[in-house]
């Protein structure tokens, strides 16, 4: 069975803090991981791929640790425009890839002024 | 930038009506999606294609049906709407093994 699971939330954190959430995934098949952003009301939209060697993209970092199957997100210095639901995304790549694709269900995060 | 399209924003349509949403998107991508939405219940796969005319049953496929006709054009049809299929559906697209692209929702109300 393919899973991920995420914390929902919400994670209410007061504005310049760092918060990071975490997202297991149940296949150890899993071949490629990514953070999708979505706004209230709005379409998710990728934020960033996940690589094995952990990324960064200015204020996000993304790691993966295939050994206990999850991955996480780390924002510093969080500010207002962060406030969203975050999906974390896995893929199998099973056949011809088109199913591969396995959202969690979101962690929803609130920046406070 | 890849854009997928989908035809309305907002739609409210009547019990029993036959119900098309239009999905286009302009980069040549291979596979298409349907999900729909649902607050507790996060992103459910209806269909997809990976291919003109080729198309997969996801998760939740009763009730919907499928066109895909041309490379760009993913068709979703509800047959006969019911209440329980008023939600946010969100068509995607990409190339094989990467990241989605979404269009920005059709919010559907279903009276």
């Amino acid at each position: 069975r393919k899973e991920v699971e995420q914390d929902p939330g919400p994670f209410n954190v007061p504005e310049g803090a760092t918060v990071a959430f975490n997202c297991t995934y149940s296949n150890s098949a899993s071949q490629s991981f990514f953070w999708y952003r979505q706004d209230c009301r709005k379409e998710p939209k990728l934020l960033m791929s996940v690589y094995s060697s952990g990324n960064e993209d200015g204020r996000f970092t993304a790691q993966l640790n295939r050994a206990s199957q999850y991955i996480s997100l780390l924002i510093r210095d969080s500010k207002l425009s962060d406030s969203a639901t975050y999906l974390c995304v896995v893929f199998w790549g099973s056949g011809g890839g088109a199913d591969g694709l396995t959202f969690g269900k979101g962690t929803h995060l609130i920046i406070q002024p | 930038d890849v854009k997928v399209t989908q035809s309305s924003r907002y739609l409210v349509k009547r019990t029993g009506e036959k119900v098309f949403l239009e999905c286009v998107q302009d980069m040549d991508h291979e596979n298409m999606f349907w999900y729909r939405q649902d607050p507790g219940l996060g992103l459910r796969l209806i269909y997809f294609s990976y291919d003109v005319k080729m198309k997969e049953k996801g998760d939740i496929p009763e009730g919907y049906s499928v066109s895909r006709e041309k490379k760009e054009r993913f068709s979703l049809i509800l047959e006969s709407a019911s209440t329980n299929q008023t939600s946010m559906y969100l068509c995607a697209s990409s190339p094989m093994g990467y990241g989605y692209t979404f269009g920005s929702g059709t919010r559907l109300t279903v009276v």
